[in-house]
Parts: C-alpha cells; sequence; structure tokens
C-alpha cells in the first residue's frame, strides 16, 4: 500500500520570504502522479501544483516550484516570495497510474506567513 | 471553479439518524469521489463513482453507502450515523475525463453527529 508522509506539521516563514515544505512517499508503482494542495480557512481545497512520475522536469506555477527526487521519493514543495494569502494547511497527494483515481494524501503541513 | 456544489453545507444530526449528502456537478464529467477529512489523517477515500450506476469502496468505506443514478448527482449516505463520522466531507471531481487526471474539490460539508 502507497503511504504519503508530511514530517513538519506546522511551519512559519516570514512575508516575502522562501519556504520548503518535505513530502515522502512510498510505493512500488513506477507510474504514479505526485500534487500539492493547498487548503486555505475557508476550508477549500485548492490545487498548487502536479507532477508526473515520468517526467524528470520539476513542475513550476509562478511562485510555486517542487523539487522531484524519484530515486529517493522525495517531493518537495517551495514558495518563493511568500505571501499572507498563502497562509494555509497544504497537503501533498499521491496517485497511482492506472487506478481508478484514488488520491492518498499525507497529513498536511500547517503554513503561517508572517508580516 | 469546477461547478461541484455539495448540500447541506452544515448538518447537525443526532446518532442513529439516516443522513445523505449530496455532490452535484454541472458538466457531466465521469469520474467522481467522496473523501472525509480528520484531525492527523488528512483526507481519506470513502466510495468513487466511474459512471452512473458504478461505484466502488475506498479506504474508509465501512457506515457508507453511494449511489449515482445520474451524471451529475453524487449521493453518500450514512444509513445510521455514529459519531465517528462526525467529519467534514469532500466530493471530488476529475475533471478531464481520464481517470488519473487532477481532482477538484467541492467547497465541503461540514457534518456533526451528536
Amino acid at each position: 500500500a502507497q503511504t504519503v508522509t508530511q514530517s513538519q506539521p506546522e511551519m512559519s516563514v516570514q512575508e516575502a520570504e522562501t519556504v520548503t515544505l518535505s513530502c515522502t512517499y512510498d510505493t512500488s508503482e513506477s507510474n504514479y502522479y505526485l500534487f500539492w494542495y493547498k487548503q486555505p480557512p475557508s476550508r477549500q481545497m485548492i490545487l498548487v501544483i502536479r507532477q508526473e512520475a515520468y517526467k524528470q522536469q520539476n513542475a513550476t506555477e509562478n511562485r510555486f516550484s517542487v523539487n522531484f527526487q524519484k530515486a529517493a521519493k522525495s517531493f518537495s514543495l517551495k514558495i518563493s516570495d511568500s505571501q499572507l494569502g498563502d497562509t494555509a494547511m497544504y497537503f501533498c497527494a499521491f496517485m497511482k497510474g492506472g487506478s481508478q483515481g484514488n488520491l492518498i494524501f499525507g497529513k498536511g503541513t500547517k503554513l503561517s506567513v508572517k508580516p | 471553479d469546477a461547478g461541484i456544489t455539495q448540500s447541506p453545507r452544515h448538518k447537525v444530526t443526532e446518532t442513529g439518524t439516516p443522513v445523505t449528502l449530496r455532490c452535484h456537478q454541472t458538466e457531466n464529467h465521469r469520474y467522481m469521489y467522496w473523501y472525509r477529512q480528520d484531525p492527523g489523517h488528512g483526507l481519506r477515500l470513502i466510495h468513487y463513482s466511474y459512471g452512473v450506476k458504478d461505484t466502488d469502496k475506498g479506504e474508509v468505506s465501512d457506515g457508507y453507502s453511494v449511489s449515482r443514478s445520474k451524471t451529475e448527482d453524487f449521493l453518500l449516505t450514512l444509513e445510521s450515523a455514529t459519531s465517528s463520522q462526525t467529519s467534514v466531507y469532500f466530493c471530488a471531481i476529475s475533471v478531464s475525463g481520464r481517470v488519473t487526471d487532477t481532482q477538484y474539490f467541492g467547497p465541503g460539508t461540514r457534518l456533526t453527529v451528536l
């Protein structure tokens, strides 16, 4: 069974600085997808970024980028130029290729951006 | 916004009563999912659907049933609610028609079972 581990329950960062959230996963699959979701206080789950395991290039979306280390089974999220609106819970998630789309989530990291 | 609504948004009920949560989508996407979110557990899959009348169990399906009689609606039923089912429930859809595509989530339903 696949598992996703987020080892940092809480983190904080100063506005405009850079922060990295960690995520590791355990799988024997070679075909899979990885995601980061953001959940602000409004509780809405918002997709941040997606990575296909077969792609060596790290995904980026504006200020958000990932460091995907397939051999190490690591998928960290880097937030550059942190903004107050980035304050949220961040969840890492895994999806096996060829599955029915079952997402497996980590327990989340609570990020606070301080002015 | 993937056109997903959930109803009700909040519900308080008593142990032993039946509860039905509704997920409605406006764009005829094939794949729909129900998750629950609890402190310390992240989100966990309850049931999912890959078409009308086609459903299957997820990780935490005990005590829940689902139905999908129309493409746009996916219902989650707690036949006899228990306090352990107090949670926030999220519906999700895959928007491209490929099962391994990104899932987009509804706004959630907070359910309290007293």
